[in-house]
């Protein structure tokens, strides 16, 4: 079982770019998906969730509006599009998978590594 | 959205001590509580989900409880493995919410 990330990289305030994750291992279209970021020298924060048939999402009040979580389940991707990028924005956005079968009220028991987002001008 | 407040933010123990981390949630959270661990490089680990059961895997020196609003991570004899900043994190309501975390620091 494995997440992989990727696409973090550098931006200017106002603009805009979009996380992937890669899942392998396991039934991915079975699972709802999160994504959860770390700030510099901060604490996890919850940042965005997804059902396993992609129908429903969920947001942190902090992105609402901002960020789109979608997920490909034929390639077995999960996304995070990101726009109106703020400076508070940067830190390590990590993929993570809910533990339950089809179930979103569960804790994230696979985590990928994690990709870098800096928002900089 | 529920709120977690962890308790205390850093902690200074040795080698065989036992430490308790508190958690308590903003409204009644039933179980839906989870515990993770952290170390500076890698992704967090879950340790214990439904507010007590440990996750396969984990060492027994570790445990938790509580339900409703109120929550403990105990570590019964600390090991030098175990330093690290542990999360706790609701998921009974999205937004899953996680605590403020708590480092625990070699004294």
């Amino acid at each position: 079982v494995q997440l992989v990330e990727s696409g973090g990289g550098l931006v200017h305030p106002g603009g805009s770019l979009r996380l992937s994750c890669t899942a392998s291992g396991f039934t991915f279209d079975s699972y709802t998906m999160s994504w959860v970021r770390q700030a510099p020298g901060k604490g996890l924060e919850w940042v965005s969730g997804i059902s396993g048939s992609g129908t429903i999402k969920y947001y942190a009040d902090s992105v609402k509006g901002r960020f789109t979580i979608s997920r490909d389940n034929s390639r077995n991707t999960l996304y995070l599009q990101m726009n109106s990028l703020r400076v508070e924005d940067t830190a390590k956005y990590y993929c993570a998978k809910v533990k339950g079968y089809n179930y979103a009220a569960d804790p994230l028991d696979i985590w990928g590594r994690g990709t870098m987002l800096t928002v900089s001008s | 959205a529920i709120q977690l407040t962890q308790s205390p933010s850093s902690l200074s123990a040795s080698v065989g001590d036992r430490v308790t981390i508190t958690c308590r949630a903003s409204q009644g959270i039933s179980s839906a509580l989870a515990w993770y661990q952290e170390k500076p490089g890698k992704a967090p680990k879950l340790l214990i989900c439904d507010a007590s059961s440990l996750e396969s895997g984990v060492p027994s020196r570790f445990s938790g409880s509580g339900s409703g609003t109120d929550f403990t991570l105990t570590i019964s004899s600390l090991q030098p493995e175990d330093f690290a900043t542990y999360y706790c994190q609701q998921f009974k309501t999205y937004p899953h919410i996680f605590g403020q975390g708590t480092r625990l620091e070699i004294k």
